[in-house]
């Protein structure tokens, strides 16, 4: 089982350039996830969705977008890279959730993470 | 604000005990949750807890008290492979799950 794929495993960018960190997940989970994880820090929601077609920002979202199309893919976009976005992203999916009448377990799978570094 | 509390580093022995405390003060409370992670690795999850007391799966042990926002996970029998990061999170009254900075636990021979 794939689980949650996400691609690439490592990018550098130049400030100012842009990029699409993409994910997908195969457990048909309503809920996805992307958290950025800096040395010595917690993981920082960035974005989530409770569905298709419903996005939210979480803690730090600015500097980035995100869509949800599909039950499967939740793609990361950055624009105008910033060195402030180094770090390492995680995509995350969970499910079910309160709309399917079931509590939100918070159990999360994670994909393998991209590692982003902005010079 | 919303804080969760849990030590830097620890370090152990291997065939040992180790206890890992969390505190945390939340806007809410709807679990408590501790992912394992390893060195480059992304976390995978380890246990949850929404009702006071202790939950042991295998090696592993994970206690709550939740009118002293206080938690512990418990390793037993430690193995070299222990050695890994243990993040402590909460899940707030929004159900977003909130985040501690995690425990670098360092197994010894």
């Amino acid at each position: 089982n794939a689980g949650v794929t996400q691609t690439p495993k490592f990018r550098i960018l130049k400030i100012g350039q842009s990029m699409t960190l993409q994910c997908t997940q195969d457990m048909n989970h309503n809920y996805m996830y992307w958290y950025r994880q800096d040395p010595g820090m917690g993981l920082k929601l960035i974005y989530y969705s409770v569905g298709a077609g419903i996005t939210d920002k979480g803690e730090v979202p600015n500097g980035y977008n995100v869509s949800r199309s599909t039950t499967e893919d939740f793609p990361l976009r950055l624009e105008l890279a910033a060195p402030s976005q180094t770090s390492v992203y995680f995509c995350a999916s969970s499910g079910p959730g309160l709309a399917g009448g079931e509590l939100h377990t918070g159990e999360l799978f994670f994909g393998e993470g991209s590692r982003l570094t902005v010079l | 604000g919303q804080n969760i509390d849990q030590p830097t580093e620890m370090t152990a022995t291997e065939g040992a005990i180790v206890q890992i405390n969390c505190t945390y003060q939340t806007s809410g409370f709807n679990g408590l949750f501790w992912y394992q992670q390893h060195a480059g690795e992304a976390p995978t999850f380890l246990s949850y807890n929404v009702l006071d007391g202790l939950e042991e799966k295998g090696r592993f042990s994970s206690f709550l008290s939740r009118s002293k926002g206080y938690s512990y996970l418990l390793l037993k029998e430690l193995q070299m492979k222990d050695s890994a990061s243990y993040l402590c999170a909460v899940m707030d009254s929004n159900y977003q799950l909130i985040w501690g900075a995690g425990t670098k636990l360092i197994i010894k021979p």
